[in-house]
């Protein structure tokens, strides 16, 4: 059963705008998430994450939403650069448990000229 | 910066062989895991390590062991190889969670693929 859910595969934005990234839990008991970025090639690195304690965290062109009720967090990037063109990987943790984390499936992000 | 290193970028195997996949980290992370990457299925956990000569399987240890004989490296072992073995391979450290930092920090990969 998927604990984290990213139910969009690949999503395209043009260079300037603002790119989203959705994400959905399902286990309550989460309250640490974080988003990765990973190029083709490359492992994943750690780009931002938040706390349940916050519903917002932000860090220069990328801001991370949390919305617990609706057990939903978003990944905003304003503006999209070409750069950004990555898959993401939403994952998330529970305190006082072992020190793994859950990871998505990713979305692939394309930033188009 | 932390640097964790993975012995090969590429590897190209037989069906049936025994494959050695390494990882080293210089940051004294307690915690070490091995995941692959195939797409459309995200990362996947197949096992990991809290300390030198402990394991615990992750979500798909099916045909796969480790081992930890040193605390900076951990080595995912593919007894006999398999065609759905052909995987990109990554391998990731942290520290224990304290102050909530559960960043892991990954190696660059390694494609793996078996003929």
């Amino acid at each position: 059963d998927q604990q984290v859910k990213q139910n969009s595969p690949s999503l395209s934005v043009q260079e300037g705008r603002i790119s989203i990234l959705n994400c959905d839990y399902t286990n309550s008991m989460f309250d640490y998430f974080l988003w990765y970025k990973k190029y083709p090639a490359e492992g994943p690195t750690f780009l931002i994450s938040i706390s349940s304690i916050k519903d917002k965290n932000e860090d220069g062109r990328f801001t991370v939403f949390l919305n617990k009720s609706a057990k939903h967090l978003s990944l905003h990037i304003v503006p999209s650069q070409p750069g950004d063109s990555a898959v993401y990987f939403c994952a998330a943790s529970v305190e006082d448990r072992d020190d793994k984390i859950i990871f998505g499936k990713g979305t692939r992000l394309h930033i188009l000229p | 910066d932390v640097k964790v290193t993975q012995s090969s970028r590429y590897l190209v195997k037989r069906t049936g062989e025994k494959v050695f996949l390494e990882c080293v980290q210089d940051m004294d992370h307690e915690n070490m895991f091995w995941y692959r990457q195939d797409p459309g299925l995200g990362l996947r956990l197949i096992y990991f390590s809290y300390d030198v000569k402990m394991k615990e399987k992750g979500d798909i240890p099916e045909g796969y062991s480790v081992s930890r004989e040193k605390k900076e490296r951990f080595s995912l072992i593919l007894e006999s190889a398999s065609t759905n073995q052909t995987s990109m391979y990554l391998c990731a450290s942290s520290l224990p969670k304290q102050g909530r930092s559960d960043t892991q920090y990954f190696g660059p990969g390694t494609r793996l693929t078996v003929l």
